[in-house]
Formats: C-alpha cells, structure tokens, sequence
C-alpha cells in the first residue's frame, strides 16, 4: 500500500481479554517500530523488527506484551489479559532502513472496559 | 537514555502571525537527529522538519524552520503565517543514530491553536 495501515482503528475490549494489533508497513521498508500513546502524553517506544533480526523488546512494558512480524512485513501486538492501563493508542512506523525516516500509521485506539 | 521537554502544554495563534514552540532535550551523545512531528486529529504522526546534530545551519520548510542551539540543547520550532490547518499536536523527537534500533524519543507534545 501506499502508506502504513494500521488494523482496527478502534478496538473496545473488557478487562482481561486478549487483542491482536496489527501492522502493514510500507513495501520495502524493512525497519518496524511499535509505540504507544497515553491519553495527553507523547509516545512511548515499545518494540523494533528490522529485517530477519532478533527484536528490540526493550520498551515492552510487561510480560502481557508480545509481538511478532512474519515474513518481515506484517507485525501484530498481542496484549494479553488487557489492563485499564492498556488503554492508549498504539501507533505503528516503518522506515526504509534504520535511522531513516519513519512514517506513521493512524494507530489503533484500544478501550478497556 | 535520553529525555526530549516541551514545556508549553498548549499555544495559540492568530492566523497569519508567526508562533514558537519549545523544545529542550538531554542527552551525552554527539550523532543524533532531532524532528518536529505534527499529529492532527486522524492520529496520524507527520514528519514537519528534520536537523541533524552534525550541522550547523538551521533546517527550513517551507513556512517552518527550526532554531537548534547544540551547546543548549535546544531546538524549537519557528511557524510563520500559521494557518488553520497548522492546528494539531506537536512533538519534538530525538533519535540517537548510535543506537542499533534507531528509535525515538518523545517529548509530551504541544496543542496548538490557530485561532481565526
């Protein structure tokens, strides 16, 4: 596609259900970020793919976190046992190679009930 | 690690009429880069304007340009004849080019206003 895409848009989800994120970077780009942003803050780094590389999980805030990128295109978050914390938008960027610019997607706003 | 302030929580601005917006950021590193992002109300994130650490001479685009002052640490973004559609979040980013990963930090963001 022509930019990022971002999969749901919106997602409403009860506290303690499992929600699947998804990402379609830009073809070719082969450097994947994941970030959150909590209601009124800036953006917190959660996780880097690039290439067939191990990735940087650094940013993960718990063990509930996980992601994985498959076929070093498609990237999907998992959050499991969702928390009302979780509650954010999750926002995807890829880029060319690292350290080049990244582009955004328009994020998946997740609720938790 | 390293830590991006913007201490102005909210702006506003006439249209036409140039407005500022602050960014201070703390690092020990020599190669980075350092971004101003607008993100309107489709969430999407918007490079605005790109510095280099290495470069002395300011970055412009267009109606933006930024004032980077290394030794200070500072790089604030400079919006002349700011139009209706110049309102939206910013944020001034840091990107450490010695990191592997090459990710982002964020500062807390500015809400501008263009007011009519």
């Amino acid at each position: 596609g022509a930019g990022v895409s971002q999969s749901p848009s919106n997602k409403v989800t009860e506290k303690g259900k499992d929600v699947e994120l998804r990402c379609d970077p830009i073809s070719g780009h082969t450097a994947l970020y994941w970030y959150r942003q909590s209601l009124g803050q800036g953006l917190e780094f959660l996780i880097y793919f690039q290439g067939n590389s191990a990735p940087d999980k650094s940013g993960l805030p718990s063990d509930r976190f996980s992601a994985e990128r498959t076929g070093g295109s498609v990237s999907t978050l998992t959050i499991q046992r969702t928390q009302q914390e979780d509650s954010a938008v999750y926002l995807c960027a890829s880029s060319k190679y690292r350290g080049t610019e990244a582009f955004f997607g328009q994020g998946t706003r997740l609720t938790v009930v | 690690a390293q830590t991006v302030t913007q201490s102005q929580p909210e702006m506003s601005v006439q249209e036409a009429e140039t407005v500022t917006l602050s960014c201070t950021y703390d690092t020990s590193e020599n190669n980075y880069y350092l971004f101003w992002y607008k993100q309107p109300p489709s969430r999407q994130m918007i490079l605005v304007i790109r510095q280099e650490a290495y470069k002395q001479q300011n970055a412009t685009e267009n109606r933006f340009s930024v004032n980077f002052q290394k030794a200070a640490k500072s790089f604030s973004l400079k919006i002349s004849d700011s139009q209706l559609g110049d309102t939206a979040m910013y944020f001034c980013a840091f990107m450490n080019r010695n990191n592997a990963g090459n990710m982002l930090t964020f500062g807390g963001g500015t809400r501008l206003m263009v007011k009519p």
